[in-house]
C-alpha cells in the first residue's frame, strides 16, 4: 500500500517561498505523476501541479509563474516550492499520486501551511 | 467559482439513495474521464470512483458513477451515517492548459 507524508514549515511569511516535501513509501516512483494539491480552510480542492518520474512537469496555469515541483527518485521524495506567497495561499497542502491522469489514487494526510507575518 | 458545478448540499435518510451531480463542458467532462472523491471530516480526500464508473478495491458497490455528455453523477445507495462527508468530482480540463479541475464539493447529510 502506497503511503505519502508531507513535511515542511507550518508558517510562512508573506512574500516568502513556501517549501514542502513529500516522502513516498510502499510503492514505485516509476510510471506515476506525483502531485500537489491544496485546500484553503473551509473551501474546495485545487490542483497545483505534478511531476512525472522522468522529470516532466505540468502546473496549474493560474499558479504556474510561482510553482516549482521537483523529484528525487533516489530518496523517493518530491517537493513543492511556491514563491511570493500571500495570505490567499494559506491552505492544507496535500501530496498525492496520479495514476495516469484518470484518478488521484493515493493521498497524504495533508499539512496546514499558514501565511502570516 | 469552480470549473465543475456541484450542488452545495444534499441530504437523505439512512437506507435511502442519493445522487450528486457534476456539470462541466466539452473541454473537461465531455472528453475526459471523471473521478469522485470522498472527504470525511478532518481527513484527506479518498478516491471513490475513477474512469467514470470504476471502483477501487475496497469501495463498496453502494457507490456508483455515470456520465452523460458533459455531466457526471455519483450515486450512493443504502445510506449510512458514516457516508456523511463532502464529495468532489474531478477531471482534466483542456480549455487553457491541460490541468485537473474539481467541483466545489457537495456536503452529504444523512438525516
Amino acid at each position: 500500500q502506497v503511503q505519502m507524508q508531507e513535511s515542511g514549515p507550518g508558517l510562512v511569511k508573506p512574500s516568502e517561498t513556501l517549501s514542502l516535501t513529500c516522502s513516498v513509501s510502499g510503492g514505485s516512483i516509476s510510471g506515476f505523476y506525483w502531485t500537489w494539491l491544496r485546500q484553503p480552510p473551509g473551501k474546495g480542492l485545487e490542483w497545483i501541479g505534478h511531476i512525472y518520474n522522468t522529470g516532466t512537469t505540468k502546473y496549474n496555469p493560474f499558479l504556474k509563474s510561482r510553482i516549482t515541483i521537483s523529484l528525487d527518485t533516489s530518496k523517493k521524495q518530491f517537493s513543492l516550492r511556491l514563491s511570493s506567497v500571500t495570505t490567499a495561499d494559506t491552505a492544507v497542502y496535500y501530496c498525492a499520486r496520479d495514476n495516469g491522469v484518470t484518478a488521484i489514487d493515493f493521498w497524504g494526510q495533508g499539512t496546514l501551511v499558514t501565511v502570516s507575518s | 467559482q469552480s470549473v465543475l458545478t456541484q450542488p452545495p448540499s444534499v441530504s437523505a435518510a439512512p437506507g435511502q439513495k442519493v445522487t450528486i451531480s457534476c456539470s462541466g463542458s466539452s473541454s473537461n467532462i465531455g472528453n475526459n474521464y471523471v473521478s469522485w472523491y470522498q472527504q470525511l471530516p478532518g481527513a484527506a480526500p479518498k478516491l471513490l470512483i475513477y474512469d467514470n464508473y470504476k471502483r477501487p478495491s475496497g469501495i463498496p458497490d453502494r457507490f456508483s458513477g455515470s456520465t452523460s455528455g458533459t455531466s457526471a453523477t455519483l450515486g450512493i445507495t443504502g445510506l449510512q451515517t458514516g457516508d456523511e462527508a463532502v464529495y468532489y468530482c474531478a477531471t482534466w480540463d483542456f480549455s487553457l492548459s491541460v490541468h485537473w479541475v474539481f467541483g466545489g464539493g457537495t456536503r452529504l447529510t444523512v438525516l
